[in-house]
């Protein structure tokens, strides 16, 4: 009954190479983002979707393209990966309506991709 | 986006209460308070939101001076699973898209 999944949970890859990550949430929300955690441990967001619309592109470089084929699912593709890509990649979800907001996000359990 | 500032870390003990307190002096009208937590190798969760006064859940209690210009987090009676990473965030809930701002967030480590 996991909310927000994520695969693969570990990525190691080399310098170059292009990588897919893939997210499903099940909790019927409408909105779905990707954040990337670096070695400090500060949070970004890098990505937000609407029903499979994009609603949000935080300056990321064109070499990572999220795709929403549906609204349970935001996958995140990135070509050319380079080092400083490493980091932890979360998907969250979340659902704006009464008794609820878009802040009140649910996180998946994140994937750790080392580029070597 | 208001900014946030809070303490990088904090020590406790089991079984005491633990405040900690954020400034966001720039906050706007429709600004919210978020506060999530962070488990070594998990996501953030959502702990508690609240605008003004005094919010309160089955985990934590949020309060929220009259000026909005800080908040604090009370975790009751902490025991060591609460050592996490506590973010405080602020932002408008309902018009932003979902934009959440994490900054550096607070450590906290429990002992026994």
């Amino acid at each position: 009954d996991t909310a927000v999944s994520q695969t693969p949970k570990y990525l190691v890859t080399q310098m170059g190479n292009d990588k897919s990550i893939k997210c499903e949430q099940n909790l019927g929300h409408d909105t779905m983002y990707w954040y990337k955690q670096d070695s400090k441990k500060f949070l970004k967001i890098m990505f937000s979707y609407n029903n499979k619309e994009l609603i949000i592109n935080e300056t990321v470089p064109n070499r990572f393209s999220p795709k929403s084929p549906d609204k349970a699912h935001l996958n995140l593709h990135i070509n050319s990966l380079e080092l400083g890509d490493s980091a932890v990649y979360f998907c969250a979800s979340s659902q704006a309506n009464a008794g609820t907001s878009y802040n009140e996000q649910f996180f998946g359990p994140g994937t750790r991709l080392t580029v070597l | 986006l208001a900014k946030t500032t809070q303490p990088i870390s904090m020590d406790s003990y089991e079984g005491q209460e633990v405040n900690i307190t954020c400034s966001h002096n720039n906050i706007a009208t429709n600004d919210y308070i978020t506060w999530y937590q962070q488990f070594p190798s998990q996501g953030p969760r959502f702990i508690i939101q609240g605008y003004k006064t005094k919010v309160t859940n089955e985990v934590a209690s949020l309060f929220i001076p009259a000026d909005r210009k800080s908040s604090t987090l009370s975790l009751p009676r902490v025991s060591l699973s609460d050592t996490a990473v506590y973010y405080c965030l602020v932002g408008d809930p309902y018009n932003q898209g979902g934009k959440l701002i994490f900054g550096q967030g607070t450590e906290l480590s429990v002992k026994p």
